[in-house]
């Protein structure tokens, strides 16, 4: 089965300063991962996706991801943070077989500071 | 704009109290999911459909019943609200179920439902 760990459940950057959101993965078949972003009080809306195409893919907002397999990770980058940033975000696994189920990580909230 | 809606937006409920929870997409998805969002347990699947006239029990499915109206509606039953089920409700849907991984789900902005 798979699963998703996402290793801080808040990070706090200030405005102008690079973002990192880390998140590991367990997937006994290849997999698919993706990044959501939640606003306070909105639904999900979909980052940046990786489909075993390239493994560094770029999403809205400037934000990118980078799949490496030798360390099941797929961590969420910014190279600035901005105001807007302030939000919840969570990392998200599927197998590209069978019942193809999204799993959810527990989120990491991103506070950006003035 | 197309996607999914879901309605209501809020809601207080007596614990016993019954409700039913609607959601609509409007891509011609195939498949339509029910998750639970609590705080540091990111989001359980309830139930889902993966075609008009299908469900299944996902993680967390007790105390809930599910109906796929028809292609487009996918609602959400409490028979008997508990204090256990207060949460933040997200539908969503995907062209297929077996597409899920190559494009992910279009998720509705949410029922914030209180049980007191």
């Amino acid at each position: 089965a798979q699963s998703v760990t996402q290793l801080d459940s808040h990070v706090s950057v200030s405005e102008g300063t690079p973002v990192l959101l880390r998140c590991n993965y367990s997937s006994s078949y290849s997999p698919s991962l993706f990044w959501y972003v939640q606003h306070p009080n909105k639904g999900l809306q979909l980052l940046l996706k990786y489909t075993s195409a390239a493994t560094l893919v770029k999403g809205i907002n400037g934000f990118e991801a980078e799949f490496k397999k030798s360390e099941t990770s797929f961590h969420l980058t910014k190279p600035s943070a901005h105001m807007s940033d302030a939000a919840e975000y969570f990392c998200v696994v599927s197998e590209r077989t069978g019942f193809q189920k999204l799993v959810f990580g527990t989120g990491t909230r991103l506070l950006v500071s003035p | 704009n197309a996607g999914v809606t879901q309605t209501p937006k809020f809601q207080v409920l007596k614990t016993g109290q019954s409700m039913t929870l609607q959601c609509a997409q409007d891509m011609n998805h195939n498949s339509m999911y029910w998750y639970r969002q609590d705080p540091g347990m990111g989001l359980r699947l309830i139930y889902y459909s993966a075609s008009e006239g299908t469900t299944d029990k996902g993680e967390v499915p007790n105390g809930y019943n599910v109906s796929r109206l028809n292609k487009r509606e996918f609602s959400l039953r409490l028979e008997s609200a508990a204090p256990s089920q207060t949460s933040v409700y997200f539908c969503a849907s995907s062209e297929e179920l077996s597409q899920s991984a190559n494009y992910g789900y279009t998720f509705g902005s949410g029922t914030r439902l209180t049980v007191v």
